[in-house]
């Protein structure tokens, strides 16, 4: 099983301040796929592919890496982004998800 | 517009049976593969299930083989997690997903005497 480490686990940012999200893979992934989950809400598909941004989000988002190391960044942090951020990989069974980063707004 | 919305949770014993119902509209059911992931209160996501588009191949995580099966009837769009000897660690939401772009909005389980 591919084991992804998230980090940080909790960080917080003002207003227009860049952000960047880890997730490192137990093994080699091909992919990473990042979502954003609000209180009470679906997860929501952020980034696919590693670096392709889902339909209707907002490009401050933005997503890298290869191998066993991925990120995601968010270029201006605004209000609306506090949320848990997860990191998926569906190269390999099981699709195994980070264990989550949750970020607030200063 | 995709939508899939599921059904069939609620409160049952340990050691019950219960079957989830994920019914999908907005995209041509037959041709994609399906996930079940689910979600403990205040916890992370775990994926749990997945069927092929044809049920060619189905695929569980360890935490529910043996106990959880997968299935589809594509005739009615619609996607089932039939749920076998529940345990008080399967309680959670319980999300249908296509791909990781389309997510229903969950269904709660919760096991507890």
């Amino acid at each position: 099983e591919i084991v992804l480490t998230q980090s940080p686990t909790t960080t917080a940012a003002s207003p227009g301040e860049k952000v960047t999200i880890t997730c490192l893979a137990s093994s080699s992934v091909s992919n990473m796929y990042w979502y954003q989950q609000k209180s009470g809400a679906s997860p929501k598909l952020l980034i696919y592919s590693t670096s392709s941004l889902a339909s209707g989000v907002p490009d401050r988002f933005s997503g890298s890496g290869s191998g066993t190391s991925y990120s995601l960044t968010i270029n201006t942090m605004e209000a609306e982004d506090a949320a848990t951020y997860y990191c998926q990989q569906w190269s390999s069974n099981p699709f195994t998800f980070g264990s989550g980063t949750k970020l607030e707004i200063k | 517009e995709v939508q899939l919305v599921e059904s069939g949770g609620g409160l049952v014993k340990p050691g019950s049976s219960l079957k989830l119902s994920c019914v999908a509209s907005g995209f041509t059911f037959s041709s994609y593969g399906m996930h079940w992931i689910r979600q403990a209160p205040k916890k992370g996501l775990e994926w749990i299930a997945l069927i092929y588009y044809d049920s060619s191949n189905k695929y569980y995580a360890d935490s529910v083989k043996g106990r959880f099966t997968i299935s589809r009837d594509n005739s009615k769009n619609t996607l089932y997690l039939e749920m076998n000897s529940l345990r008080s660690e399967d309680t959670a939401m319980y999300y249908c997903a296509k791909s990781g772009a389309d997510w229903g909005q969950g269904v709660m389980v919760t096991v507890s005497s």
